[in-house]
């Protein structure tokens, strides 16, 4: 079935350096990939998505990366802060579905001051 | 925008009972609503898929009649847990799309403890 792996479990980073987590998808039909980011005992808050018609998004210290070919997508945080510590999810759109979203399993990351 | 609210926030049962979550989006209407189930430290695991006005679509291995799910309007859909037992401990989160597609933003969740 439809699946998509995410890389690395955890990171853990100084403060100021950049954070990159990776994510592969295997379902051809997907269209739609959001990144989610969830602190501790909160819910997940989405902080960036793009669509396979684009190949990067950008908003101030987040950006995102998709590869269509490779069927891969990046999430790139530059000049992290303490406050970016928490679990990040990234996910993709179920091909043939209304709006489903396969997640991945989660990148935790720490940002150390 | 896009607001998503869940009660209740946390519940403890005894073993035996039923406990019903609803989940309601505030400043908009959803036709499609997703529940998810997510273990400490794990992934969020899509339960069902729930329409309003129609039967929900549950994924491969979750009970219908184990959780029953109800869209009965645009802004509300509820999760019932029938006869909880101590392994369907877990925290519950709903999540909705205000345009049908695929942008889905999640509820506070509930942390179900069933002793």
């Amino acid at each position: 079935g439809e699946n998509v792996e995410q890389h690395p479990s955890t990171l853990s980073v100084q403060e100021g350096d950049s954070a990159v987590i990776k994510c592969t998808y295997s379902d051809s039909a997907s269209n739609y990939f959001p990144w989610y980011k969830q602190e501790l005992g909160k819910r997940p808050q989405l902080i960036i998505d793009i669509r396979s018609n684009v190949g990067e998004k950008k908003d101030q210290r987040i950006a995102v990366t998709l590869n269509k070919t490779a069927k891969h997508f990046s999430l790139h945080i530059t000049e992290t802060q303490p406050e970016d510590s928490a679990v990040y999810f990234c996910a993709a759109s179920k091909g043939g579905s209304q709006g489903n979203l396969i997640f991945g399993k989660g990148t935790k990351l720490s940002v150390k001051p | 925008g896009a607001v998503v609210s869940q009660h209740p926030s946390r519940v403890i049962c005894k073993s035996g009972t039923s406990v019903k979550i609803e989940c309601r989006s505030l400043d908009f209407q959803a036709t499609t609503m997703f529940w998810y189930r997510q273990f400490p430290k794990q992934s969020l695991m899509l339960m069902a898929t729930s329409n309003e006005g129609s039967k929900a679509t549950y994924e491969q291995g979750v009970e219908k009649d184990k959780f029953l799910i109800n869209h009965a309007s645009l802004t509300l859909s509820t999760l019932t847990v029938t006869s909880a037992h101590p392994e369907d401990s877990s925290f519950y989160i709903c999540s909705a799309s205000p345009n049908s597609g695929e942008t889905q933003y999640f509820g506070p969740g509930t942390r179900l403890l069933v002793l």
